[in-house]
């Protein structure tokens, strides 16, 4: 089973909006990452977020983790055309060792 | 560096013909990963291995087998292949639990 899950699962906004997706998750977590992958490509490592921060940031990407709630969001400010893609979040739990993936958020930017 | 390179690009197989996938890293990364991607879906772990000579059960093994007998290179085989394994399978490697770099993808068909 899918330890994340996001939301929305599709998002289509206007070039220079701001886009949100929000991931949820069943265990606790050692840390949790957010990807991008662009159709028909492998994934691409956005940023990572540990079980003890709030909130992290990387140019226009800003992650927040609520572990009280087992959830986290990943805002992208300014959306391009170049943003399209799939968002996963994975999270890796315990001794696991593992990273478990959601379903993803499809990420579309109109120009 | 070329990161993570995976062989083949594409593959057609019959039901029961068997075939290997070849990942490769030269990050010199201890853990290597086998995903499955299945459409409208986020990444399935097929089986993981934390160092050379060592592979792991990951969320759907069932069908696959590996190996790791370079730490650069991880295997990933199919003895019988069936229909229900047609997929894109994704191989990432990773220092510790840390970001996971992957490869562009292998395509798999099963008729």
């Amino acid at each position: 089973s899918q330890q994340g899950e996001e939301d929305p699962q599709a998002l289509s906004i206007q070039e220079g909006e701001n886009a949100t997706m929000n991931c949820s998750y069943k265990t606790s977590i050692n840390n949790l990452q957010w990807y991008r992958q662009n159709s028909g490509r492998g994934l691409v490592h956005l940023i990572l977020i540990r079980s003890n921060e709030r909130e992290k940031h990387s140019g226009r990407l800003r992650v927040t983790l609520d572990t009280s709630k087992k959830s986290s969001s990943l805002l992208i400010t300014a959306s391009r055309a170049a943003d399209t893609a799939s968002y996963f979040c994975a999270s890796i739990s315990g001794s696991a060792r593992q990273l478990t993936f959601g379903s993803g958020t499809q990420l579309t930017v109109l120009p | 560096n070329a990161g993570v390179t995976q062989t083949p690009k594409f593959r057609v197989l019959k039901t029961g013909q068997s075939m290997t996938l070849l990942c490769a890293q030269d990050m010199n990364h201890e853990y290597m990963y086998w995903y499955r991607q299945d459409p409208g879906m986020g990444l399935r772990l097929i089986h993981y291995s934390v160092g050379e000579g060592t592979t792991a059960k990951g969320e759907v093994p069932d069908g696959y087998n590996v190996s790791r007998l370079k730490k650069q290179n991880f295997l990933l085989g199919l003895e019988s292949a069936a229909p229900s394994q047609t997929s894109v399978y994704f191989c990432a490697s990773s220092y510790e639990d840390n970001e996971q770099f992957f490869g562009p993808g292998t395509r798999l068909t099963v008729l």
